[in-house]
């Protein structure tokens, strides 16, 4: 099976804009999480979509958003970037979480730069 | 909220010795545990995970120890390589979803 894959991979944006990033999990999995990476902050849990409801949501304001398709696949967005908003964003692929499948697989991640 | 703190935040060996990383967490209802390791520009990979009816499980050169009443896991790798080198996550989760809490990593090098 093919893995979890994002895109784009690597992204400069300014102050004030906006992002959408992607992620296609693996073929059969309905739960996508997203992350974001700083060397500060580590690895913090942004959001999961499960059946294209948001199932848990971190503690991000509310800049930050997601959404996922039919299909699974998901994106989430960023409005009014800040430049601490500069990270690496994974997204991460489960089959049936909560129910013995917590397994989470990882993309390559996004990296983004704001300036 | 779940609360998870990993030691040391870094960790220097010699090939071939022993290697162990702890992690402790706050909340009782954490039940999946899993480390990731994660090469420098690369994605981060599960190398194993226990969850909470289990006490221990080995993978080759891989252990996790999980003690439930004091809330905390270990992962020890035995006989490191140099390609054992790279920072490793510790996680927990509850049954409440996908949201994993991590640790704040451990960068790990093994001396040829």
């Amino acid at each position: 099976k093919a893995g979890v894959t994002q895109t784009p991979r690597y992204l400069i944006k300014t102050r004030g804009q906006q992002v959408t990033l992607s992620c296609s999990p693996i073929s059969g999995h309905r739960s996508v999480s997203w992350y974001q990476q700083t060397p500060g902050q580590g690895l913090q849990f942004l959001f999961e979509y499960f059946s294209e409801t948001q199932r848990n949501k971190g503690n991000f304001p509310g800049r930050f958003s997601g959404r996922q398709f039919s299909n699974s696949r998901s994106e989430m967005n960023v409005s009014t970037l800040e430049l601490g908003d500069s990270a690496l964003y994974l997204c991460a692929s489960s089959f049936n979480p909560g129910q013995g499948d917590e397994t989470q697989y990882f993309g390559p991640g996004t990296r983004l730069l704001v300036l | 909220g779940e609360n998870v703190e990993q030691h040391p935040s870094t960790l220097s060996v010699q090939e071939g010795d022993s290697a162990v990383i702890k992690c402790t967490y706050s909340d009782s209802a954490s039940n999946y545990f899993p480390w990731y390791k994660q090469e420098l520009g690369k994605r981060p990979q599960l190398i194993i995970d226990i969850r909470s009816n289990v006490g221990e499980k080995k993978d080759q050169r891989i252990a996790v120890t999980l003690n439930k009443t004091a809330k905390h896991f270990s992962l020890h790798i035995t006989e490191t390589q140099p390609e054992d080198s790279a920072v490793y996550f510790c996680a927990a989760s509850s049954n409440a979803g996908n949201m994993l809490t991590f640790g704040g990593g451990t960068r790990l090098m093994v001396k040829p």
